[in-house]
């Protein structure tokens, strides 16, 4: 079973801290997929990294994808109050989903 | 362009009762999948199909959860007899196709309690 784990569990920080959640796994995947999730709704698609050491950047979130295809990191600048929300990874094309970081920012 | 459509958005019944939840999913779409979220988790794969076949359906625990794809288009997962750890969120998804690139489309899910 290709077990996803995200870390930190829980976050919670002040607007215009920056941050970084994980994704790692033992197992390699061809792509891993980030997810946002707010309360009440279903996930929508941030981004897709399917080549090993790839970096793609949405606005002030920059996403990782590790040289062995087995990890994934999310860093966000200057969060503001608006990113809050459960933030999945997810692998083996949506196959896969980790348990999440749900991440809080006060203003 | 309409997203993927589930009702009912919620449901509260008592253990070994049913229930039936529907999806209607992104118009084209050819993939629709069935996922369980437990309160604190990530969404679990229940079932997926292609068109009207089952593609996987692995974590579908079978001998009370069952789902059909009628006519390639809407989807109903029913569950039968309820128990207490069912309690979760359904959310149905849709997707154009399969594979790595894959965009994979959420409804925004039909709240489950059972009591």
């Amino acid at each position: 079973t290709q077990l996803l784990e995200q870390s930190p569990q829980f976050l919670s920080i002040q607007e215009g801290e920056n941050l970084t959640v994980y994704c790692n796994s033992s197992s390699v995947f061809s792509s891993l997929q980030w997810y946002r999730q707010e309360p009440g709704e279903g996930p929508v698609l941030l981004v897709t990294v399917v080549t090993g050491g790839e970096v793609k950047k949405l606005k002030r979130l920059t996403f990782q994808f590790g040289d062995a295809r087995k990890d994934s990191s999310l860093h966000i600048t200057a969060a503001q109050p608006g990113d809050t929300g459960l933030y999945l990874c997810a692998g083996a094309s949506g196959m896969r989903f980790g348990a999440g970081t749900r991440l809080t920012v006060k203003p | 362009e309409a997203g993927v459509a589930q009702s009912p958005r919620y449901k509260i019944i008592e253990k070994r009762q049913s229930v039936a939840f529907w999806c209607n999913p992104i118009s084209g779409h050819a993939t629709l999948y069935w996922y369980q979220q437990i309160l604190g988790q990530g969404p679990k794969l229940l079932i997926q199909f292609q068109n009207n076949g089952v593609v996987d359906d692995s974590q579908l625990p079978k001998d009370r959860f069952s789902a059909e794809r009628l006519k390639g288009v809407d989807s109903t997962l029913k569950i039968q007899p309820a128990k207490l750890e069912d309690s979760a969120v359904y959310l149905c998804a849709s997707s154009l196709e399969t594979g790595r690139r894959n965009t994979i489309y959420f409804g925004e899910g039909s709240w489950l309690t059972v009591v």
